[in-house]
């Protein structure tokens, strides 16, 4: 059954801890995204990647970080270094950066407490 | 810098009304058009992608159109049903190359029964 999951859906953090949103797809996809969702922003790209190994800075970097180890894999840490994390996180894949269709995850609600 | 707009913000309609979201986007030089939908607190679902050289898309009951030199995409729904209650967004690719989607806020649709 192919797609993509993040794990967990409900995250809970205290203010100064960092925090890492998995990402997962079985798709065979080279580009992966992250986004932030705010209510009455729509979404905010904050990186992506369209290869192993290599990723860049979307319009919101500042206060996270990503890592492309592994193809099918590309968490987001939240650092404390973000002044307000709490934020509903998607992500997304597609065969190439931008000329394919977008499949997206189920999404993480981060809470700071 | 691509900014893509969506009118209205919310809207509601009575079940078995024909309906129509419309998206514009200032740049006319794109690669593809897409809408998705996403239902509260869920991920986005794709639902059309139209190329830069193409006017329509047709799935069931949804048509969406595409008129690149004037910046316009409409989305139509035929026979509205309580189920197409959601938030539908649009998004346009750049024709500048491994530049990643760029997304409206969406249009919150509220069929009523």
């Amino acid at each position: 059954d192919g797609g993509i999951t993040q794990s967990p859906k409900y995250l809970f953090r205290k203010e100064g801890q960092n925090v890492t949103l998995s990402c997962e797809q079985n798709l065979n996809h080279d580009a992966m995204y992250w986004y932030r969702q705010d209510p009455g922003q729509g979404l905010r790209l904050i990186y992506y990647s369209q290869i192993v190994n290599d990723f860049q800075k979307g319009d919101i970097a500042e206060g996270y970080s990503v890592s492309r180890e592994k193809k099918e894999s590309f968490p987001l840490t939240v650092t404390s270094a973000q002044k307000n994390p709490t934020a509903f996180y998607l992500c997304a894949s597609s065969i190439r950066i931008s000329t394919d269709t977008q499949y997206f995850g189920p999404g993480t609600r981060l809470t700071v407490l | 810098k691509q900014e893509v707009t969506q009118i209205p913000a919310a809207l509601s309609v009575p079940e078995g009304e024909n309906l129509v979201l419309n998206c514009s986007f200032t740049d006319s030089a794109i690669y593809n058009l897409q809408w998705f939908r996403q239902d509260p607190g869920k991920g986005l679902t794709s639902l059309l992608l139209i190329q830069s050289s193409q006017r329509e898309q047709t799935s069931g009951r949804l048509n969406a159109s595409l008129d690149k030199s004037s910046g316009r995409s409409t989305l139509y729904i035929a026979a509205s049903q309580p189920g197409d209650s959601a938030t539908y967004l649009c998004a346009v690719s750049p024709n500048s190359g491994n530049t990643p989607l760029v997304f409206g806020k969406g249009t919150r649709l509220s069929v009523i029964a």
